[in-house]
């Protein structure tokens, strides 16, 4: 029940974009974002409900297309302190839990 | 805004004994905390769905005997991890359904860091 996150990682200069994806293979009630700083938990980012949702605060937004159960979450104008691990987290229609995808490490550098 | 509560930061035990961790949320009842493990650079992977006086649901391959996940209140669920062995080193995470009122998510708590030696 893992989602799928791509890439991997990724390696950024400071001011540039990155997206990343999340794929569930489940129906999808909701879907959540997190980033997780080393050796820390996870801190939620957004969180987009079943309907096609897009939201956005400052510079990182995300969208979730309903129909093919994926979620995207962009990155804009990256900053040094977006640097960290990026986790989907996915609500599968009737279950009251939440499954973490495989992680995206990103990397902002100077 | 949501706040989880989580004891110990850190533990070390010797191989063979019981640990006990705590969850508690601070500002709102949570009816449902959900226990995750999670090993160096990978993802977080949800071992069990604690819920307020009834038994927790395990996910497929944790062993219930071994983490025993208690939710005796609205506001704190604990897991104790017995007869502890290396290979349960890992960080440990718990967290709580908090949307209620306000969007935040799932909100966690500061994770354990249990090494067994």
């Amino acid at each position: 029940q893992q989602p799928v996150q791509s890439p991997q990682a990724v390696i950024l200069r400071e001011g540039e974009d990155a997206v990343i994806n999340c794929s569930s293979s489940k129906a999808l009630y909701s879907v959540h974002w997190y980033r997780q700083k080393h050796g820390e938990a996870p801190v939620f980012l957004m969180i987009l409900l079943k309907g096609g949702e897009q939201k956005g605060h400052e510079k990182i937004s995300a969208s979730f297309n309903e129909k093919k159960q994926q979620s995207s979450l962009y990155l804009t104008a990256s900053q040094l302190s977006y640097s960290g691990t990026y986790f989907c987290g996915t609500e599968i229609i009737g279950a009251n839990n939440l499954f973490f995808g495989t992680g995206t490490r990103l990397t902002v550098i100077p | 805004g949501a706040v989880v509560s989580q004891h110990p930061s850190w533990v070390i035990c010797k191989s063979g004994t019981s640990v006990k961790i705590e969850c508690r949320s601070l500002d709102f009842q949570a009816t449902t905390m959900f226990w995750y493990r999670q090993f160096p650079k990978q993802s977080l992977m949800l071992m069990a769905t604690s819920n307020e006086g009834s038994k927790a649901t395990y996910e497929q391959g944790v062993e219930k005997d071994k983490f025993l996940i208690n939710h005796a209140s609205l506001t704190l669920s604990t897991l104790t991890v017995t007869s502890a062995h290396p290979e349960d080193s890992s960080f440990y995470i718990c967290s709580a359904d908090s949307r209620t009122g306000g969007d935040y998510g799932y909100t966690f708590g500061s994770g354990t860091r249990l090494t067994v030696v």
